[in-house]
């Protein structure tokens, strides 16, 4: 089966300028996770999605992050504006009904 | 707050055994998982225990869980170059630790 498919893979933006990755789970997934991984660290929950609706976005920082996930199905997650400490790879992962977690390869964003 | 911890290095001779471990502070974690990274890829599910066992083995991986402790281990049997990789460990709510960078020496 095809994995999880992430893009862009890489983006450089200008701080205070906007963004969007966008995630498009294994069919049939019915839960999305987005996570931000700065270098050095292990991934953080940024949101997680079942299905269209939110589940846990307790560590989303709401002013300037956002993420819908509208026909259940793929995601994007949006920085608007960004700061410099965005700068990190967004991994998205979904899972089945089982315990096994697919992650994408994520997306390296840089903010200068 | 829950916390995941881990030390940050380990490096081994090649055919040694390695063993990474890790603590968790939530100990309603019904699972627990291993999670191995390459450089510039996502991350790899290698493993997952229940909080139920105390011990999972997969070829040539063994899971130990203490759960009195909290404290979960991976060992790696006959470690190989290809091994060489960051490992991280994850509780039921996806809080990582920062990683254990394994280097492999032939």
């Amino acid at each position: 089966e095809a994995g999880v498919a992430q893009s862009p893979r890489y983006k450089i933006i200008e701080k205070r300028q906007s963004v969007a990755f966008w995630c498009n789970p294994i069919s049939g997934h019915a839960t999305l996770y987005w996570y931000q991984q700065i270098l050095g660290q292990g991934p953080k929950l940024l949101i997680q999605f079942q299905n269209n609706g939110v589940v846990d976005d307790s560590q989303l920082p709401k002013d300037r992050f956002s993420a819908e996930r509208l026909k259940g199905v793929d995601s994007t997650l949006k920085i608007q504006p960004a700061k410099l400490e965005d700068s990190a790879v967004y991994l998205c992962a979904s899972i089945s009904g089982s315990y096994e977690q697919y992650f994408g390869p994520g997306t390296r964003l840089t903010v200068t | 707050g829950e916390d995941v911890e881990q030390s940050l290095f380990l490096s081994v001779r090649e055919g040694d055994s390695s063993v990474i471990n890790c603590t968790y502070t939530d100990s309603s974690s019904t699972y627990l998982y291993w999670y191995k990274q390459e450089p510039g890829a996502g991350l790899q599910l290698l493993t997952y225990i229940f909080s139920n066992m105390d011990m999972k083995q997969d070829q040539r991986l063994t899971v130990l869980l203490n759960k009195k402790d909290k404290h979960l281990s991976l060992r790696i049997a006959d470690t190989q170059t290809g091994d060489s990789a960051i490992y991280f460990c994850a509780d039921n709510d996806m809080r990582f630790g920062a990683g254990t960078r394994l280097t492999v020496k032939p």
